[in-house]
């Protein structure tokens, strides 16, 4: 199973754009890099996934490095509602390796 | 609506009564799974299904047990729960594996005292 390294805390400006790294050095070349995010008080969410290719969304941006090893999701403008843990996960299979994910406080 | 549901929402109970948390989606989805969150900890897998009758360990399985007779239900079992299961649970489900995104439920908090 593919191991994920991300920083335990990020902060951003309101309407500031955000970046959120994740390291999966590890990954299988067929693993997709899924993204979650879990708001306070509610289960996770999805928020996007690749394989390969930059992605976009309604809700974020998807960066993959081109050996695949690191991915950062990227919120153009950061909202309060935005506040939440975003985990990123390699899946390949049927299982998930959530890990304890990035907290993002978003300043006013 | 779309929608995973989860019962009960919170669940007090003692040290070897046996419960079940039940899950249900309405999606017709193939794969459900559920995990325990824990402070520190994060979202752990403690099982997961991808279609009826075909069930599979995650991370962490002991003391929990799971059946899927039917696509929509996948109910998790302690048969004899302890204080170190008191815990956030989800329920989740999904079209297939990889790539579709899991839907999940609520969550039940399970305190065991």
């Amino acid at each position: 199973d593919a191991k994920t390294t991300q920083p335990n805390s990020m902060e951003s400006n309101e309407e500031e754009p955000v970046h959120l790294p994740c390291n999966h050095s590890t990954i299988s070349g067929t693993d997709y890099i899924h993204w979650y995010r879990q708001l306070p008080s509610q289960g996770p969410e999805y928020v996007i996934h690749g394989l390969t290719s930059n992605v976009n969304n309604r809700m974020a941006s998807l960066a993959i490095a081109e050996d695949r090893k690191s991915s950062t999701l990227i919120l153009h403008r950061a909202t309060l509602r935005d506040a939440a843990v975003y985990y990123c996960i390699p899946f390949g299979t049927y299982k998930y390796i959530f890990g304890t994910g990035t907290r993002l406080k978003v300043l006013a | 609506e779309a929608q995973v549901t989860q019962n009960p929402r919170y669940l007090i109970t003692v040290t070897g009564k046996k419960l079940t948390v039940t899950c249900s989606q309405n999606m017709n989805h193939e794969y459900m799974s559920w995990y325990r969150q824990d402070p520190g900890l994060g979202l752990r897998q403690i099982y997961y299904s991808m279609n009826v009758e075909v069930t599979d360990k995650g991370d962490v399985p002991e003391g929990y047990k799971v059946s899927r007779k039917e696509k929509r239900n996948f109910p998790l079992i302690l048969e004899s729960p302890s204080p170190n299961q008191t815990s956030l649970y989800f329920c989740a489900s999904s079209r297939d594996r990889a790539p579709y995104e899991q839907y999940f439920g609520p969550g039940t908090r399970l305190t065991v005292t």
